[in-house]
């Protein structure tokens, strides 16, 4: 079974472009969710989708991130337009069900390197 | 309130054992897990513990749950220089509309020969 997958790996652009970043969850994962890592500090999270629709994005910082996940299945996330401090690591995580239960554990992938210049 | 801690760094020689230490919060989690980072590759899930629970061992690796002190550790026996990563501990608060895990900021764990 393949795992999730993010896509670019690495995005190096300039402050004022705009990136988007994709994901694809684990086949049949209804939950969606979105991470991101500053240098050096902790995994904060973003956003959760359940299908298509967001089930929490208190933690999206400002209205340049914009999240999508049309027809429920793979996810982008769009920043635009990128600032510095938009720099550093984009987690997406999977899972199959909410609730209690270890159906819920979150699958992670690679993660997207973003550094703006 | 939300909130994990970790050391930021531990150093140990191949063979020894490691102890990763981690306090949080959220008295109400249900689901305590830890994840390995190892360079350039994504975060990958190594273990959890139930909060009802007090140990969980899992070949090279035990989990000790103190839910008294809020403090969760990772040992790592033997360990080996594969074993060179950062660990995450994360916490899943209970109940909520929002299955968010709050992470703690990772330790990088340096095996050495």
């Amino acid at each position: 079974e393949a795992g999730v997958t993010q896509f670019p790996s690495h995005s190096v652009i300039e402050k004022g472009q705009t990136v988007t970043l994709r994901c694809d969850p684990i086949s049949g994962h209804d939950n969606l969710y979105w991470y991101r890592r500053v240098m050096g500090k902790e995994i904060k999270f973003l956003l959760h989708f359940v299908k298509e629709s967001k089930q929490d994005e208190s933690g999206m910082p400002n209205n340049r991130f914009l999240a999508e996940r049309t027809g429920g299945t793979y996810s982008t996330l769009k920043v635009q337009p990128a600032e510095l401090e938009d720099s550093g690591v984009y987690f997406c995580a999977s899972s199959l069900r909410r609730g209690q239960g270890a159906g819920e554990t979150q699958y992670f992938g690679p993660g997207t390197r973003l550094l703006v210049l | 309130g939300e909130d994990v801690e970790q050391s930021l760094f531990l150093s140990v020689r191949e063979g020894d054992s490691s102890v990763i230490n981690c306090t949080y919060t959220d008295s109400s989690s249900t689901y305590l897990y830890w994840y390995k980072q190892e360079p350039g590759a994504g975060l990958q899930l190594l273990t959890y513990i139930f909060s009802n629970m007090d140990m969980k061992q899992d070949q090279r690796l035990t989990v000790l749950l103190n839910k008294k002190d809020k403090h969760l550790s990772l040992r790592i026996a033997d360990t080996q220089t594969g074993d060179s990563a950062i660990y995450f501990c994360a916490e899943y608060p209970k109940g909520g509309a929002t299955n968010k895990l709050i992470f703690g900021t990772g330790t990088l764990l340096a095996v050495q020969p």
